[in-house]
């Protein structure tokens, strides 16, 4: 993967709504999409991920979405409780094999 | 060690002055990949390494060498710092190419 853009890159929603992260690639040949989540001063950490044969994964109040003809994908966290607050990153590994991450979104949970 | 470590944990630095940070893992992953983290550009790769004796670049690789001389070290060398390179690196390992990429904790470096 060579490009990914990410948005948006700051999203604030009040407890118990939803939040929307959505990026786009431009390599076809794409085929795995992983989701990081951020904490302040931690380390990166996978909560959800994807691959090209498989249009939604849903694990409990998270869900990744994938539409390959488009080349975006999406991220949908229900139910948003402040633990939530962190900033995610979307990836996509190319025909490099390597993982180009995008620029991230903060998102903040309100009470 | 559980998992993958970095040294050090914070570190100011010289310009001009060279460093290695370390990275060591135990869980026997194949592929280990060196980030650095700077505020609104996201995780740019630097290098990686998809098995022991092997390296690559990733997106920005100048001024940064890397060797891969076993499978549980990976050190990442500043020939000669400069305060561009001023950023928070972190070390991942992943146990196949496209899986899920486990980060260490990170080296907050600062060039001066």
């Amino acid at each position: 993967g060579e490009n990914v853009e990410q948005h948006p890159s700051t999203l604030s929603v009040q407890e118990g709504d939803s939040a929307v992260i959505k990026c786009t690639y431009s390599d076809s040949a794409s085929n795995y999409f992983p989701w990081y989540k951020q904490e302040l001063g931690k380390r990166p950490q996978l909560i959800i991920d994807i691959r090209s044969n498989v249009g939604e994964k849903k694990d409990q109040r998270i869900a990744v979405t994938l539409n390959k003809t488009a080349k975006h994908f999406s991220l949908h966290i229900t139910e948003t409780q402040p633990e939530d607050s962190a900033v995610y990153f979307c990836a996509e590994t190319g025909g490099g094999n390597k993982l180009t991450f995008g620029t991230g979104t903060q998102l903040k949970v309100e009470l | 060690i559980a998992g993958i470590t970095q040294a050090p944990t914070s570190q100011i630095l010289a310009a001009g002055r060279r460093m290695t940070l370390r990275c060591t893992q135990d869980m026997r992953h194949n592929a280990m990949y060196w980030y650095r983290q700077d505020l609104g550009l996201g995780l740019r790769l630097i290098h990686y390494s998809n098995t022991a004796g092997t390296t690559g670049k990733g997106e920005v690789p100048d001024g940064y060498s890397v060797s891969r001389a076993n499978t549980d070290d990976f050190p990442l060398t500043l020939a000669s710092a400069v305060p561009s390179q001023t950023s928070v690196y972190f070390c991942a390992s992943s146990r196949e190419v496209r899986g899920e990429q486990f980060f260490g904790p990170g080296t907050r470096l600062t060039v001066l």
